[in-house]
């Protein structure tokens, strides 16, 4: 079965700096894998996936997230945050392991951006 | 611009009293979700309809009921809310293919939260 797990519920970083969320994964497969950002009382809008064209996918706002089989991880990074960045980030994987199917989200992840 | 449109944004309801939250599309996809999203938690998937296929998980309460009349449209019936459905109800859309056409990506709408007095 599939799965994500999200390291930290709580992310805070200061302007400018590095922003580093992680997200591991569990699959029987070569896994599909997405990152959502929720802002506060809005819908999950897509950043990025992964479908095992490119190891590093890069997404809107300057995220990207690169896929590590060995470490089954796919960690998303920004090089340097922004106020506007702050917001929920959540993982997903596909429940089928394949590239259609329901989605299964990790809890997310909050991210403080300090001025 | 194509979207998924979710009315109202905002929905008060009494103790017991039906509900209805509307969801709308122009991407013509073939996979509608609804999602409930309580405070700081993942969203929750209650059912989705694939074409007119409906697919409830095995967790959804009874009470929760959906309807979709056509493509675009999909609808959310809560028939009888306790204070703990109160939650941000998100309607997600896809394309879903049982060819190699690609990966499935579900775009979401601004949501609703219910509240339940």
């Amino acid at each position: 079965a599939q799965s994500v797990t999200q390291l930290g519920s709580h992310v805070s970083v200061s302007e400018g700096a590095l922003v580093l969320l992680r997200c591991n994964y569990s699959s029987s497969v070569p896994p599909y894998l997405f990152w959502y950002v929720q802002y506060p009382n809005q819908g999950l809008q897509l950043l990025l996936k992964y479908t095992s064209a490119a190891t590093l996918v890069k997404g809107i706002n300057g995220f990207e997230a690169e896929f590590k089989k060995s470490e089954t991880s796919f960690h998303l990074t920004k090089p340097s945050a922004h106020m506007s960045d702050a917001a929920e980030y959540f993982c997903a994987v596909s429940d089928s392991g394949g590239s259609q199917g329901n989605l299964i989200f990790g809890k997310g992840t909050k991210l403080s951006v300090k001025p | 611009d194509a979207m998924v449109i979710q009315n109202p944004r905002y929905q008060v309801t009494q103790f017991g009293k039906p509900v209805t939250l509307s969801c709308s599309q122009t991407l013509n996809h073939n996979v509608m979700y609804w999602y409930q999203q309580k405070s700081s938690q993942a969203p929750k998937l209650l059912f989705h309809y694939y074409d007119k296929d409906f697919n409830n998980e095995a967790d959804t309460p009874d009470n929760f009921q959906s309807r979709r009349p056509n493509t675009s449209f999909c609808f959310l019936d809560i028939r009888s809310p306790g204070l703990g459905d109160a939650a941000m109800y998100l309607c997600a859309t896809s394309r879903r293919s049982s060819g190699l056409a690609g990966v499935e990506t579900q775009y979401f709408g601004p949501g609703t939260r219910l509240l339940v007095l």
